[in-house]
């Protein structure tokens, strides 16, 4: 069955640092990866998409990389503040179909906590 | 531009009881999308709909869960009779038409249902 691990455990970073969250798959082949930051008590918030035929997609201070070799996706964020903890979803979706089905299969999200 | 909105954004029940749902996406999206956030896990689909029809209720357990959008817009997902495992954080979510994944989703920020 299609399954998505991310880190299972708090990841905290000392503030000014590089925080680095993975995003692992297997039995998938997704079209599209995307990234998504919830805060406690809200909804998810669309961050990034990257394509399979992507490597590397960057906004400000976020990086993603795909590579559908590994089955493996890296978030980045760089200079982190402590504004930036939450916990941080990978979520990914197949390849259209035409029946219109494009719903996400999310993993279990990333807690990350940046210290000051 | 207004986000998508829920009601209620709590909902205390007793088990075997009936519940309701209720969704506004953002305007002019076609693509409406229910989730359920167990504890510690990530956002899993319910059921999608393109315009008022369904295009994805492969996970929706038909025996009490019901959902329906009226005119396209609104939406309401509905339990009856709920069971202790229903206890969640119910999201929906809304996109441009579905054309595949490469479209962000914008969710609401729930309702969270306990059973008790």
């Amino acid at each position: 069955s299609q399954k998505i691990e991310q880190n299972s455990e708090a990841l905290n970073i000392q503030e000014g640092k590089t925080a680095t969250l993975t995003c692992n798959y297997t039995n998938y082949s997704p079209a599209y990866l995307q990234w998504y930051r919830q805060d406690p008590g809200r909804g998810p918030v669309f961050l990034l998409l990257i394509r399979e035929n992507e490597k590397e997609k960057r906004k400000e201070r976020l990086k993603v990389t795909f590579d559908t070799t590994l089955k493996q996706s890296l978030f980045h964020i760089t200079a982190s503040q402590p504004a930036d903890s939450a916990t941080y979803l990978c979520a990914l979706s197949p390849m259209y179909s035409g029946g219109g089905a494009d719903g996400l299969t999310f993993g279990k999200g990333t807690h990350l906590i940046i210290q000051p | 531009e207004a986000g998508v909105a829920q009601s209620p954004r709590y909902k205390i029940i007793e088990k075997r009881q009936s519940v309701a749902f209720w969704c506004n996406p953002i305007s002019g999206h076609a693509t409406l999308y229910w989730y359920q956030q167990i504890l510690g896990q990530g956002p899993k689909l319910l059921i999608q709909f393109q315009n008022n029809g369904v295009v994805d209720d492969s996970q929706l357990p038909k025996d009490r869960f019901s959902a329906e959008r009226l005119k396209g817009v609104d939406s309401t997902l509905k339990i009856q009779p709920a069971k202790l495992e229903d206890s969640a954080v119910y999201l929906c979510a809304s996109s441009l038409a579905g054309t595949g994944g490469w479209q962000p989703q914008h969710f609401g920020d729930g309702t969270r249902l306990s059973i008790l």
